[in-house]
């Protein structure tokens, strides 16, 4: 079956270190790969997303993400963490070929960054 | 920007009640989603639709029905609501193959 791993419920950093918040995924093929946020009573926003090209993906608020195709992987960063960025964070995948824009989620991560 | 909204923010419900989740998008895409939240589950997909009168099944669609007669508008109903459908519903919208846009959530709480 189709899945995607987000193995720490909860990830805790001071303020000012680097920060990684881990995905792995299990899908047949090269799928489409996409990081979302969910703030405290609100809905998931978009951060970013892989389609092809660079493994290196940048995307809002200063985070990026890893793709590593050998370890199925696509690792969340940020040079430097804010207060700010404690949220809810989502893995979530599709599959490349697929006729519809269903996506598979991740149980999420919940960052803490102290200050 | 894409505004993806819901009709509720908060919704209390007793049980055996029909219960109606409306969404509304305004960037004219194609696919309508509906997902529920639970702690330590994640976003389960319960239905979607890719054009208007379409529908599929997610993967929890048991309990629930949609309702898709504008293009613009997916609806969420459930027949007769029970507690273990207390929830976070979440709305979200795509154009094909982009990434989707979410509503704020509905907190459901049936008592």
């Amino acid at each position: 079956a189709q899945s995607v791993a987000q193995p720490e419920d909860q990830v805790n950093v001071a303020e000012g270190n680097p920060l990684t918040v881990k995905c792995t995924y299990s899908v047949s093929g090269n799928p489409y790969l996409f990081w979302y946020v969910q703030y405290p009573n609100r809905g998931l926003q978009f951060l970013l997303k892989y389609i092809t090209g660079d493994n290196l993906v940048k995307g809002s608020y200063g985070f990026e993400a890893e793709f590593n195709k050998s370890q199925t992987s696509f690792h969340l960063k940020k040079p430097s963490a804010l207060v700010s960025d404690s949220a809810l964070y989502f893995c979530a995948v599709r599959p490349r070929g697929g006729a519809t824009n269903k996506l598979i989620f991740g149980t999420g991560t919940l960052l803490a960054v102290q200050p | 920007d894409v505004k993806v909204t819901q009709s509720s923010r908060y919704l209390v419900k007793r049980t055996g009640e029909k219960v109606f989740l409306e969404c509304v998008q305004d960037m004219d895409h194609e696919n309508m989603f509906w997902y529920r939240q639970d702690p330590g589950l994640g976003l389960r997909l319960i239905y979607f639709s890719y054009d208007v009168k379409m529908k599929e099944k997610g993967d929890i669609p048991e309990g629930y029905s949609v309702s898709r007669e504008k293009k613009e508008r997916f609806s969420l109903i459930l027949e007769s609501a029970s507690t273990n459908q207390t929830s976070m519903y979440l709305c979200a919208s795509s154009a094909s193959l982009g990434e989707q846009f979410f509503g704020p959530g509905t907190r459901l709480t049936v008592l």
